[in-house]
């Protein structure tokens, strides 16, 4: 069963705008969130986290928030930018289980001039 | 800095043929991690190590996956005898395991099974 949801398989959105990607997950026991981007042939490149006892984490463009009563996490990119189109990944993991990984099923972004 | 490196890139061979999927992890990390990526379930674990020992392999799909990692700079992915549904993206990643750390993945390797 998949217990990291990401609801949209693609996502269009104009240059200098914001692009809002959702995940929700279902195991309560999760306790540390990733983005991972990643380019056709290439590995999924990690991104931005968020630990449980966090609700917002900041870098640069990226910010991650994460609502734990809704088991919902999203990711803003602000302004988005050609080169941010990839598909983009969303991960949970559980500290008691050596932070292996689950991941979403993906949102492809295009992000057009 | 070198990333994770996994050989080959690209790998097409017969059913029934041994493949063996190769990775070398970060230096000085010491969790290493294998996932297979399909259309069908998207990105999936199969087996980690922490300190060159296998922590969790219940991802492995079936007897004829089998992993190793002999020492903290290698680790492979065995599949005997394959079959056309082991069709996939295999990638490995290795990250440290203090802590929240984000884990670093390799390009991966596009195996097909005819």
């Amino acid at each position: 069963d998949q217990q990291v949801k990401q609801n949209s398989p693609s996502l269009s959105v104009q240059e200098g705008r914001i692009s809002i990607l959702n995940c929700d997950y279902t195991n309560s026991m999760f306790d540390y969130f990733l983005w991972y981007k990643k380019y056709p042939a290439e590995g999924p490149t990690f991104l931005i986290s968020i630990s449980s006892i966090k609700d917002k984490n900041e870098d640069g463009r990226f910010t991650v928030f994460l609502n734990k009563s809704a088991k919902h996490l999203s990711l803003h990119i602000v302004p988005s930018q050609p080169g941010d189109s990839a598909v983009y990944f969303c991960a949970a993991s559980r500290s008691n289980s050596g932070y292996a990984l689950n991941f979403g099923k993906g949102t492809s972004l295009l992000v057009t001039p | 800095d070198a990333g994770v490196i996994q050989s080959p890139r690209h790998e097409v061979t017969e059913m029934g043929q041994e493949v063996t999927l190769r990775c070398k992890p970060i230096s000085g990390h010491n969790s290493l991690f294998w996932y297979r990526q399909t259309m069908m379930r998207g990105l999936e674990l199969l087996i980690y190590f922490n300190n060159n020992v296998p922590i969790d392999d219940s991802g492995m799909p079936e007897d004829r996956f089998s992993a190793k990692m002999p020492n903290a700079s290698f680790s492979t992915l065995k599949i005997q005898p394959s079959e056309p549904r082991d069709s996939a993206v295999y990638f490995c990643a290795s990250s440290q395991n203090t802590g929240n750390q984000p884990q670093h993945f390799g390009d991966g390797t596009r195996l097909s099974i005819l």
